[in-house]
């Protein structure tokens, strides 16, 4: 059964690149069946997603945020990753990074990491 | 970008109640549309797909109905374990969207 493993520093800088890294278990990241995919959700508010990958590269991003974002794979490493450049407080979320399947639904999540933005 | 908005934002219901919970896009999406439930410190959990297709695992109590702008999600008999917000997403368009959430809380 595919997981989904979140990781990273839980604390950036205002105006620092806040990277993340999600790896896949029990599953390849090119099989080609998925597109993987990050979301966010801050402290008490609603879900935002935020873009997702094919394992062949190509990327789709959410309009408010795509100056700011780039998404990217490691098919050797089973792993994709979220860089998210010039952060602001705004950005401190709950970064989840999860399954978005043929039908263009979530099918499955990571658990989620916490990364504050803050001085 | 395509808007979603569910109403209302928050539902106080007790075990065994009839709870709706409606989401409208601001175009019309098809079915495109899904359901998840969230629980406190969780990831969200994916209920419903195509606006009505039960997701493998998810008990029948939970419901899914509507096309083109208007949805909604029906819990037939709420549970304790069920005490959650559920948030609506449309898959119509390459940028998808959540709508804003409902918490289900205990009356």
């Amino acid at each position: 059964q595919v997981q989904l493993q979140e990781s990273g520093p839980g604390l950036v800088k205002p105006s620092q690149t806040l990277s993340l890294t999600c790896t896949v278990s029990g599953g390849s990241i090119s099989s080609g069946d998925y597109y993987w995919s990050w979301i966010r959700q801050p402290p008490g508010k609603g879900l935002e997603w935020i873009g997702y990958i094919y394992y062949s590269g190509s990327t789709y991003y959410n309009p408010s945020l795509k100056s700011r974002v780039t998404i990217s794979v490691d098919t050797s490493k089973n792993q994709f990753s979220l860089k998210l450049s010039s952060v602001t407080a705004a950005d401190t979320a709950v970064y989840y990074c999860a399954i978005l399947g043929g039908n263009w639904y979530f099918d499955l999540w990571g658990r989620g990491t916490l990364v504050t933005v803050s001085s | 970008d395509i808007q979603m908005t569910q109403s209302p934002s928050s539902v106080s219901a007790s075990v065994g109640d009839r709870v709706t919970i409606t989401c409208r896009a601001s175009q019309g999406i098809s079915s495109w549309l899904a359901w998840y439930q969230q629980k406190p410190g969780k990831a969200p959990k994916l209920l419903i797909y195509a606006a009505s297709s039960l997701q493998s695992g998810v008990p029948s109590r939970f419901s899914g109905s509507g096309s083109g702008t208007d949805f909604t999600l029906t819990i037939s008999s709420l549970q304790p374990e069920d005490f959650a917000t559920y948030y609506c997403q449309q898959a119509n368009s390459f940028a998808l969207t959540f709508g804003g959430g409902t918490k289900v809380e205990i009356k």
